[in-house]
């Protein structure tokens, strides 16, 4: 069970808006920045979201993050069949000492 | 561009070892925080452990499954990232991948499979 917590699964049609959501807890989303990830099948992860809402260069601005609280999201507008994938909100948990994932959201383009 | 190279996976028994590489190169190595992170068969990402930069102590973390058994290590001289892996459990199979970067890892290696199994 990962230590924060994500939907299994999320979709949607091309053109839409969907967000994936990623809930934690006071030690790791309440006082650290959340990281987003984005891996297309059978690849390395590729950075899609730092430090909560940056985007780094050459991701789209369909692609934003935000967070609040001990919970964070990431959103997709003008959905494309490219971006069905699998995605993954990271952070620093300070009780644990280390890096946590969300146990990853499968996102299909219907 | 960045480039992360790892090597080293294989299939080995349980309680066997293993030692992983992450050749680095086209960045500045000695000044990268590095990271490990695994992901099992059709499983999500788990991260593994980091070792800091020596200017920033050199030191190193891990996650409380491999704690004790994995050693995290750099050679600057070399550019490499290593891994060892000693009592390795049938639960450590899986890719693994090295990372770094700045704001978040924006670099990433294609990952080498490791299959714990008798």
């Amino acid at each position: 069970q990962s230590v924060l917590t994500q939907p299994p699964s999320a979709s949607g049609t091309p053109g839409q808006r969907v967000t994936i959501s990623c809930s934690g807890s006071s030690s790791n989303i309440g006082t650290n920045y959340v990281y987003w990830y984005q891996q297309l099948p059978g690849t390395a992860p590729k950075l899609l979201i730092y430090r909560n809402n940056q985007r780094p260069s050459g991701v789209p601005d369909r692609f934003s993050g935000s967070k609040s609280g001990t919970s964070a999201s990431l959103a997709i507008s003008g959905l494309r069949s490219e971006d069905e994938a699998d995605y993954y909100c990271a952070t620093w948990d300070d009780s644990l000492s280390g890096v946590v994932f969300g146990g990853g959201t499968k996102l299909t383009v219907l | 561009e960045v480039q992360l190279v790892e090597s080293g996976g294989g299939l080995v028994k349980p309680g066997g070892s293993l030692r992983l590489s992450c050749a680095a190169s086209r960045f500045t190595f000695s000044n990268a925080w590095m990271n490990w992170v695994r992901q099992a068969p059709g499983k999500g990402l788990e991260w593994v452990g980091r070792i800091k930069s020596k200017t920033d102590g050199g030191t190193t973390d891990y996650a409380a499954p491999v704690k004790g058994r994995f050693t995290m290590s750099r050679d600057d001289s070399k550019n490499t990232l290593y891994l060892q892996m000693n009592s390795l459990k049938t639960e450590d199979t899986g890719v693994y991948y090295c990372t770094t970067g700045s704001s978040g890892w924006g670099y990433w290696g294609q990952g080498t499979l490791v299959t714990v199994s008798s």
